[in-house]
């Protein structure tokens, strides 16, 4: 499979516990965040988004927190999974750009151990 | 799978030829991207057709030339490249470009080694 993001921040999460994947965003007037997952070989996934007018969202085992002051955003993923191992990218965007572009973060490799 | 196919997998290249990448998807989105990633870098986005026009180009080289002849396919071309363009090439859809749908659905990629 492919490997990217080398030398990326690497969390190590024992399986059935929960993990908590950080990420600091670059721009204050951003609105929109997603999170993605890219396991080896495949692009990138969508796991779960956020816009600026909420703190917390929830989806089915992942929470997204978002804290607009000091620019900081975070993946919750309950009891992990070993196919939860992969590299996981925040991104962020200006819904205001007219091209949606998002600005992706350099990422975090989880590995998920027995 | 993601709806979003990408060929080659796998490409090597010397600097002097010429080769094109191939993005199909099948998902009916009016929008497709190129991003590159390269290893200790985060994607970064080259270019963005919407209803096959080109609304972006993220100041990149003339050697990478994007086509898109309808809003299914999505072509790179490749001409006299430089080994620091070794990279992945992913391949991405959208509903549209800059509405309230920013969800992107990524090709597989296409590791590009340039000797």
């Amino acid at each position: 499979g492919e490997s990217v993001g080398l030398h990326l921040p690497t969390l190590s999460v024992q399986e059935g516990d929960n993990s908590i994947i950080n990420c600091a965003y670059s721009n204050s007037a951003s609105d929109y965040f997603i999170w993605y997952k890219q396991e080896s070989g495949k692009g990138p996934q969508f796991i779960i988004d956020i816009r600026s007018n909420m703190d917390k969202r929830q989806g089915q085992r992942v929470t997204v927190l978002l804290n607009k002051t000091v620019k900081h955003l975070s993946l919750q993923i309950a009891a992990t999974q070993p196919g939860d191992s992969a590299v996981y990218f925040c991104a962020e965007t200006l819904t205001t750009d007219s091209w949606g572009k998002l600005q992706f973060g350099a990422g975090t490799q989880v590995v998920v151990t027995p | 799978e993601t709806g979003v196919t990408q060929t080659p997998r796998h490409l090597v290249m010397g600097m002097t030829n010429k080769k094109s990448l191939k993005c199909e998807q099948h998902l009916g989105h009016n929008a497709m991207y190129w991003y590159k990633q390269s290893a200790k870098k985060p994607l970064e986005l080259m270019f963005v057709y919407s209803l096959e026009e080109r609304v972006e180009n993220n100041s990149v080289p003339s050697r990478f030339s994007p086509e898109c002849p309808n809003s299914s396919h999505l072509f790179l071309h490749l001409h006299t490249l430089q080994p620091e363009d070794s990279a992945l090439y992913l391949c991405a859809s959208s509903q549209e470009a800059g509405t309230s749908t920013y969800e992107q659905y990524f090709g597989p990629g296409t590791r590009l080694t340039v000797t």
